[in-house]
């Protein structure tokens, strides 16, 4: 079965940083890009960013591009989101998922999510 | 980017019903096209693939089609645990973007 586990999500300053990990199981996970997508309290669903299997590629959204970067360790099967210069607006359910290439790169299954609060 | 204008934003529907949620791209994204399900607290599933394929284990109530930039989800008879929130999503070229989202609630 596979397991999806974000974790490090937590209140922090605007202006400070916090690495999120997404802890995978279940499947070969270096053959999976794997994507970042939050959710914004009340609000819809917004990529973030998406890293390739070996983690050679990656892309961001506009709004966090430059602030944010995405990595991986195959080794331990797990995925991170550095994120820094954190705002208000970054306030959000952060959910990691693989990205299916045999699907239309559609996102399956989705981790429960890790919460970040970005206030003072 | 490419934009994903869904419709409508909110939608009451009853028990049995035939629902419809359309999705329209901004351009051309083949059949680049999702459709997730996401019920309050929980994290999105995935409904449809590929605009018109069921991972196994969705049933076959839900249908999904395409005309050109046109994309729809059919609930064809609306069951208690589907009202839930959806949303479709383009991975036809990067960023993946989002639909805005369709509330789906019971009359």
């Amino acid at each position: 079965e596979v397991q999806l586990l974000e974790s490090g999500g937590g209140l922090v300053q605007p202006g400070g940083s916090l690495r999120l990990s997404c802890a995978a199981s279940g499947f070969t996970f270096s053959s999976y890009a794997m994507s970042w997508v939050r959710q914004a309290p009340g609000k819809g669903l917004e990529w973030v960013s998406v890293i390739s299997g070996s983690g050679a590629g990656t892309y961001y959204a506009d709004s966090v591009k430059g602030r944010f970067t995405v990595s991986r360790d195959n080794s331990k099967n797990t995925l991170y989101l550095q994120m820094n210069s954190l705002r208000a607006e970054d306030t959000a359910v952060y959910h990691c998922a693989p990205r299916e290439t045999t699907r239309r790169r559609a996102l399956d299954p989705w981790g429960q999510g890790t919460l970040v609060t970005v206030s003072s | 980017d490419i934009q994903m204008t869904q419709s409508p934003s909110s939608l009451s529907a009853s028990v049995g019903d035939r629902v419809t949620i359309t999705c329209r791209a901004s351009q051309s994204i083949s059949d680049y096209l999702n459709w997730y399900q996401q019920k309050p607290g929980k994290a999105p599933k995935l409904l449809i693939y590929a605009a018109s394929s069921l991972p196994s284990g969705v049933p076959s109530r839900f249908s999904g089609s395409a005309s050109g930039t046109d994309f729809t989800l059919t609930i064809s008879s609306l069951q208690p645990e589907d009202f839930a929130t959806y949303y479709c999503q383009q991975t036809y070229s990067n960023p993946d973007t989002f639909g805005q989202g369709t509330k789906l609630e019971i009359k």
